[in-house]
């Protein structure tokens, strides 16, 4: 139990151009799904949390004209990166935290999307 | 402010040798703990958890026990092999806080 995916894995991009990134919560109901960056041989950097039904919530210094969440359904959040630049060039990984039961507090984390923006 | 202290890597062993991964932390309340474990070019696997003081998480024979006394929580394995290679990291939860990531720990396990 408690799968998440995200779909594409790996997307490479010309400049300019928009992509979208796709996590889901594949047996379980996901309240608040988040979104991280990892640049490579670092840890993950938290962008935004998500919450079902309403606004994200972005962390300093992410712009959230650039990095549209939205968070549509229990098991579905996207985010798109608009206008991508090669800076935004990252591993991006969504993790979904199970609120079935009110104690538990583990985030279950998607395989990761590779963006290489040219 | 809430953080988690992990050991710099690398981290390089032997095959069969024993394995410690130091963290510590820094929160308010009473956290939950975790040890996630990426392996490369994949996301991350929770690999254990404990959520109250003295808890031992234990999986594919790490293990690690919530130490409310020292706020720390350190992995170890006794004898770890060649698929253990990967990155560890630490991390906590309090409230409906998102994840608090230490920097994670690189392993290399050499047969």
């Amino acid at each position: 139990g408690a799968v998440v995916s995200q779909h594409p894995s790996r997307v490479i991009c010309k400049s300019g151009t928009s992509v979208k990134i796709e996590c889901r919560s594949l047996d379980f109901q996901a309240t608040t799904m988040f979104w991280y960056r990892q640049f490579p041989k670092k840890s993950l950097m938290l962008m935004a949390t998500s919450n079902e039904g309403s606004k994200a919530t972005y962390e300093q210094g992410v712009e959230k004209d650039k990095f549209l969440i939205n968070h549509a359904s229990l098991t579905l959040s996207t985010l798109t990166v608009t206008s991508a630049h090669p800076e935004d060039s990252s591993f991006y990984i969504c993790s979904a935290r199970d609120q079935s039961t009110s104690s538990e507090k583990t985030q279950y984390f998607g395989p990761g999307t590779r963006l290489l923006v040219l | 402010g809430n953080s988690v202290t992990q050991m710099e890597g690398p981290v390089t062993l032997s095959e069969e040798a024993f394995l410690t991964i130091n963290c510590t932390y820094t929160a308010t309340g009473y956290p939950s703990l975790f040890w996630y474990v990426q392996y490369p070019g994949e996301g991350l696997q929770l690999l254990l958890k404990a959520t109250k003081a003295d808890d031992k998480g234990s999986n594919k024979g790490f293990e690690a026990t919530y130490r409310k006394e020292t706020t720390s929580f350190h992995l170890e394995k006794g004898s770890v092999q060649v698929s253990d290679s990967a990155v560890y990291f630490c991390a906590f939860s309090s409230g409906n806080t998102p994840l608090v990531f230490g920097k994670g720990t690189r392993l290399s396990v050499i047969a």
